[in-house]
């Protein structure tokens, strides 16, 4: 089945820098790769995705890339702010159903 | 937020008795998923649905059972509750109209087995 690693675990960056996490995945049958971005108690939230027929995306501070030549994929925040401080994962989808596979997780930490 | 609700939301139960945890949506939406999400593992797919009474495994799908006899509720059930089963358990539903594939989460459930 899919595996999808993610990197790093943890990320500190003073406010105003950007930050980036990556993704790598396995199942070049995968097509659709979101990222969602969970606060402390609350539920995974989407906040951006990609399909496999598109290269980059962006939306405001945050865009995605996806190379899959490579199988990875990465999502970059720019002039990062307090409030973007979460747990961020990444994940790829495959079969019949749409099913999600996670990585691990990113814990972000903007400090002020 | 999507329409999607998850009962309980705490729940303590002790090791060997049997638990149910409910998703309810009103998207209807085809497809319905239960994730467990533990420190440092993400969220890990143990079974899914693609229709009513059409039920597969996930990755972590053993001690689990699951059902589904309406297009809008989804239970899991834990047949003899174990301390490893101690998690966060989150449902998510996708399949809107046309290419849509986002997938929407539920408030999660936290069980504590002792």
């Amino acid at each position: 089945g899919e595996n999808v690693e993610q990197h790093p675990s943890t990320l500190s960056v003073q406010e105003g820098d950007s930050a980036v996490i990556k993704c790598t995945y396995s199942d070049s049958a995968s097509n659709y790769f979101p990222w969602y971005k969970q606060e402390l108690g609350k539920r995974p939230q989407l906040i951006i995705d990609i399909r496999s027929n598109v290269g980059e995306k962006k939306d405001q501070r945050i865009a995605v890339t996806l190379n899959k030549t490579a199988k990875h994929f990465s999502l970059h925040i720019t002039e990062t702010q307090p409030e973007d401080s979460a747990v961020y994962f990444c994940a790829a989808s495959t079969g019949s159903a749409r099913q999600l596979t996670f990585g691990s997780g990113t814990q972000l930490t903007v400090l002020p | 937020d999507a329409g999607i609700t998850q009962s309980p939301r705490h729940k303590v139960t002790e090791t060997g008795t049997p638990v149910t945890l409910r998703c309810h949506q009103t998207e209807n939406h085809r497809y319905m998923y239960w994730y467990r999400q533990d420190p440092g593992h993400g969220l890990r797919l143990i079974h899914y649905s693609y229709g009513v009474k059409d039920t597969d495994k996930g990755e972590v799908s053993d001690g689990y059972s699951v059902s589904r006899s309406k297009t809008e509720d989804f239970l899991l059930t834990l047949e003899s509750a174990t301390s490893s089963q101690t998690s966060v358990y989150f449902c998510a539903i996708s399949g809107g109209g046309g290419m849509n594939t986002e997938a929407f989460f539920g408030q999660g459930t936290r069980l504590t087995v002792v």
